[in-house]
């Protein structure tokens, strides 16, 4: 089955780009999300990329998708403290709603 | 923005009894979820639910878990005789298609503790 891996920390200062890593095994997958968690919290979708796409953006939020090497990248420009979270990577490929990634927690140093 | 509501946000229970965690999909979507998040591990897939059956399960949810579209609104995970392992956060989820094209919904989770 699907398989998808992150990174487990990334330390980034105020103001700094983040790029948070994703690769996953199932080239069937359709779309690819980015999900969100802050403490106690729920998954707050952030955005997601069709498979057909190589880039997306929306405002502050870059995604990459390399299908070749089945990797997915978050670029979060300007980062503020109120994005240190949690960020997951989840794939679908249609066949079995989603899997998860480990989840990256960053972290945004003032 | 439509939500999903999870109830109640925490729940204790001892072990050996039943629980049901309850949730409101969004009222348009056709297709419900439950993912588990233990803590400090990936959030898994529990199962899915469609015109009123279950459309897919994984090797996690096994006899003692059921779920249940009750009327028109609420979707429920049953857990008949909790066990010290199934404490964890439960996320339910709601799209309106099987392969969304604005992703899926997610609610604030359940937290279970089984003492």
């Amino acid at each position: 089955g699907e398989d998808v891996e992150q990174s487990l920390f990334l330390s980034v200062r105020e103001g700094d780009s983040s790029v948070i890593n994703c690769t996953y095994t199932d080239s069937s997958s359709t779309y690819l999300y980015w999900y969100k968690q802050e403490p106690g919290a729920g998954l707050q979708l952030l955005t997601y990329i069709f498979s057909n796409m190589d880039m997306k953006q929306d405002q502050r939020l870059t995604v990459l998708l390399n299908k070749k090497d089945k990797h997915l990248s978050l670029r979060i420009a300007d980062t503020q403290t109120g994005d240190s979270a949690i960020y997951f990577c989840a794939a679908d490929t249609g066949r079995r709603a989603l899997t998860f990634g480990s989840g990256t927690r960053l972290q945004v140093q003032p | 923005e439509p939500e999903v509501t999870q109830t109640p946000s925490h729940q204790v229970t001892q072990m050996g009894q039943e629980v049901i965690l309850r949730c409101v999909p969004i009222s348009n979507h056709l297709y419900f979820y439950w993912y588990r998040q233990i803590l400090g591990q990936k959030v898994e897939f529990l199962v899915s639910f469609y015109n009123n059956e279950i459309s897919e399960k994984s090797e996690i949810f096994d006899d003692q878990f059921s779920v249940e579209r009750p009327d028109g609104s609420n979707f429920t995970l049953k857990i008949r005789s909790t066990k010290l392992e199934d404490s964890a956060m439960y996320f339910c989820a709601s799209s309106e298609s099987k392969v969304p094209n604005y992703g899926y919904t997610f609610g604030s989770g359940t937290r279970l503790t089984v003492v």
